[in-house]
């Protein structure tokens, strides 16, 4: 398995409170995404990055923040969580931006109650 | 027996037949293909990929063809066993040259003993 750790692996908070994941990787690759996953909806990106402090927004980025402040750790923020952002969480990596599969951890089921 | 992704259609296979899943991509200007596997509680994890200058690739049991002409791709495996059982999901790189991937919806295969 790619060394990828999500931190929680569950959690459970209230609606408008802060809430931050962590994905943790010890493969030194370059790129690091965080998708969300609803039924019927698939792996959707929320954003990603392409360094150290280099991010860009993906498909459903409102309401999340990131920060990547070293190679081997990308952080999500929830700055006010919301019922709608109750999903199950993953992070993914890869060496390059192509003909590279993404990699995934196994999730943060995060639940806003 | 066969089945098309994006709406999470269920493929129900015996123990030991083969078992093909398919998935209709959306952009012509896809040129990397990747098939996943994600069970219950875990993380998609890669199983196959390909690049559009092939049309058949061959890894561990598993097969994937390429029809660049239809945008069509399919995952054979053969002699299928239990522990096959998951949700099977396509992915295409798009126009993207950061990386980005577009999934599918998936295709869900039961394995019956």
């Amino acid at each position: 398995d790619a060394g990828i750790t999500q931190s929680p692996r569950h959690k459970v908070t209230e609606t408008g409170t802060p809430v931050t994941l962590r994905c943790h990787q010890t493969e030194n690759h370059r790129y690091m995404y965080w998708y969300r996953q609803d039924p019927g909806h698939g792996l959707r990106l929320i954003h990603y990055s392409y360094g150290v402090k280099d991010t860009d927004k993906g498909e459903v980025s409102d309401g999340y923040s990131v920060s990547r402040s070293k190679t081997e750790d990308f952080l999500l923020t929830l700055e006010s969580a919301t019922s709608s952002q109750t999903s199950v969480y993953f992070c993914a990596i890869s060496g390059t931006a192509t003909n590279q599969p993404q990699h995934f951890g196994d999730g943060t089921r995060l639940s806003i109650l | 027996g066969e089945s098309v992704g994006l709406h999470l259609p269920t493929l129900s296979v015996q123990e030991g037949d083969n078992s093909i899943i398919n998935c209709a991509y959306s952009n012509s200007a896809s040129d990397y293909f990747i098939w996943y596997k994600q069970e219950s509680g875990k993380g998609p994890q890669f199983i196959i990929d390909i690049r559009s200058n092939m049309d058949k690739r061959q890894g561990q049991r598993v097969t994937v063809l390429l029809n660049k002409t239809v945008k069509h791709l399919s995952l054979q495996i053969a002699a299928t066993q239990p522990g096959d059982s998951a949700v099977y999901f396509c992915a295409e790189n798009g126009s993207s040259n950061t990386g980005k991937l577009i999934f599918g919806q998936g295709t869900t295969l039961q394995v019956k003993p």
